[in-house]
């Protein structure tokens, strides 16, 4: 089974900022089975990011996603009010199912 | 719009079984497949398992099988996740999930908590 592990753990900044979200694989994985959530208390997770670059319905475009193999990155470029939540990568093994990051909770500063 | 709308939550004592559904609208039912992904109180996401809407098919995560159903109506284009044998472990909120292109959620449902507790 592939482990994705995030960094850092939590990742304190202020609106207006630049936030560089990692996401790194135990082996490598294919770039179109990798995507990006964010999920704010009390909701459901939203698709933000999926086959690693490509930006979901909706999500503004200060949300990027890249990288490739065993080393993925999410960015926010510059910081709003609402961009703080709780962030998790998530990659589709085939037959193995989908696995999800342990998260980065994004605070504000 | 698409929307996945699940039941209400549920109190099990350990176990029990709980059967929690999730109707969709907005699109067309059997095009898509729906996932079951749970959060326990405070954690991360945990893939629970896959069900085709158009033939029925599943896939579980390792750690659940032999306690788990998927199943869909195609009649009322709602699909059904059923645990067994519930533990104070399985205390969460689970949500459906459309599976985009089978690689991605692209819609979820709004969850429903289930709490294990004697």
């Amino acid at each position: 089974e592939i482990v994705l592990t995030q960094s850092p753990g939590t990742l304190s900044l202020s609106p207006g900022e630049r936030a560089t979200l990692s996401c790194r694989a135990s082996q490598s994985v294919s770039s179109s089975y990798l995507a990006w959530y964010g999920q704010k208390p009390g909701q459901a997770p939203r698709l933000l990011i999926y086959g690693a670059s490509s930006r979901a319905t909706g999500i503004p475009d200060r949300f990027s996603g890249s990288g490739s193999g065993t080393d993925f990155t999410l960015t926010i470029s510059r910081l709003e009010p609402e961009d703080f939540a709780v962030y998790y990568c998530q990659q589709y093994g085939s037959s193995r199912g989908y696995t999800f990051g342990q998260g980065t909770k994004l605070e504000i500063k | 719009q698409v929307q996945l709308v699940q039941s209400g939550a549920e109190v099990k004592k350990p176990g029990a079984s709980v059967k929690v559904s999730c109707k969709a609208s907005g699109y067309t039912f059997t095009s898509y497949g729906l996932s079951w992904v749970r959060q326990a109180p405070g954690q991360g996401l945990e893939w629970m398992g896959w069900v085709s809407a158009y033939n029925g098919n599943t896939n579980f995560a390792q750690n659940l099988q032999g306690r788990i159903t998927m199943t869909t109506d195609t009649s009322t284009s709602t699909a059904y996740m059923e645990l067994r044998s519930l533990r104070s472990d399985d205390t969460a909120v689970y949500y459906c999930a459309r599976g985009h292109g089978g690689t991605r959620f692209d819609y979820w449902g709004q969850g429903t908590l289930v709490t294990v507790s004697s």
